[in-house]
């Protein structure tokens, strides 16, 4: 089982900060990565699907970049709509694995 | 629209069954690999389940394995997840999602809004 690791598991960040949330699999997934945004009550909603590709209707401040074992969501400038826990998932191996997740949180 | 709506849950006691629905609307969910992904109060995401039906595919998650099954329904496009000898640590919201791409099998690109299992006496 392919094992992901989100750090840190909290960023508390003010608006129009950056935040930079990373993930690490315990084996190469080449870029079989995705994000995902959950708030509180709600289903998780796609962000970046292979590495780096935003999916529809994604603002342009949700960029993800790595391959690999590394990989990193950037959101380039906070707005108070960005809190929420974000999850990383591979779709390299079965079983399908998430990442414990990041909360981000705004100041 | 495309969009999937769970259905099915409920409370159960220990060692009981549920059977939990997934419709969807806006696309075929036989060519994609639909799957089941759960979320225990509190805690993360946890993938359960998929199947492809035009592949013929199905996939579990070890804790599951002999436990639950998947199927496909065309005539009502939908799946569905049988759980059975259900235990306290299978309580959860349990979510329907799509696999996207042009193939299938890519990132979970389609969500419902989930539907809650509790398994307590």
């Amino acid at each position: 089982e392919i094992v992901l690791t989100q750090s840190p598991a909290t960023l508390s960040l003010s608006p129009g900060e950056r935040a930079t949330l990373s993930c690490r699999a315990s084996q190469s997934i080449g870029t079989y990565l995705a994000w995902y945004q959950q708030k509180p009550g709600q289903a998780p909603r796609l962000l970046i699907f292979d590495a780096s590709n935003r999916a529809t209707g994604i603002p342009a401040r949700f960029s993800g970049s790595g391959s690999g074992t590394d990989f990193t969501l950037t959101i380039s400038s906070l707005g108070p709509e960005d809190s929420a826990v974000y999850y990383c998932q591979q779709r390299s191996n079965w079983p399908l694995t998430f990442g414990g997740g990041t909360k981000v949180e705004i100041k | 629209e495309v969009q999937v709506v769970e259905s099915g849950g409920g409370l159960v006691q220990p060692g009981g069954s549920l059977r939990l629905s997934c419709a969807a609307s806006g696309f075929s969910s036989s060519i994609y690999c639909m799957s089941w992904v759960r979320q225990a109060p509190g805690k993360g995401l946890e993938w359960v389940a998929s199947i492809k039906q035009s592949a013929g595919e199905s996939h579990f998650v070890d804790s599951v394995k002999g436990r639950f099954s998947i199927s496909s329904d065309n005539a009502k496009n939908s799946v569905h997840l049988q759980m059975s000898s259900l235990r306290a640590e299978d309580t959860a919201v349990y979510y329907c999602a799509r696999r996207g791409g042009a193939d299938g099998w890519g990132s979970f690109d389609i969500w419902g809004q989930g539907t809650v299992v509790t398994v307590s006496s």
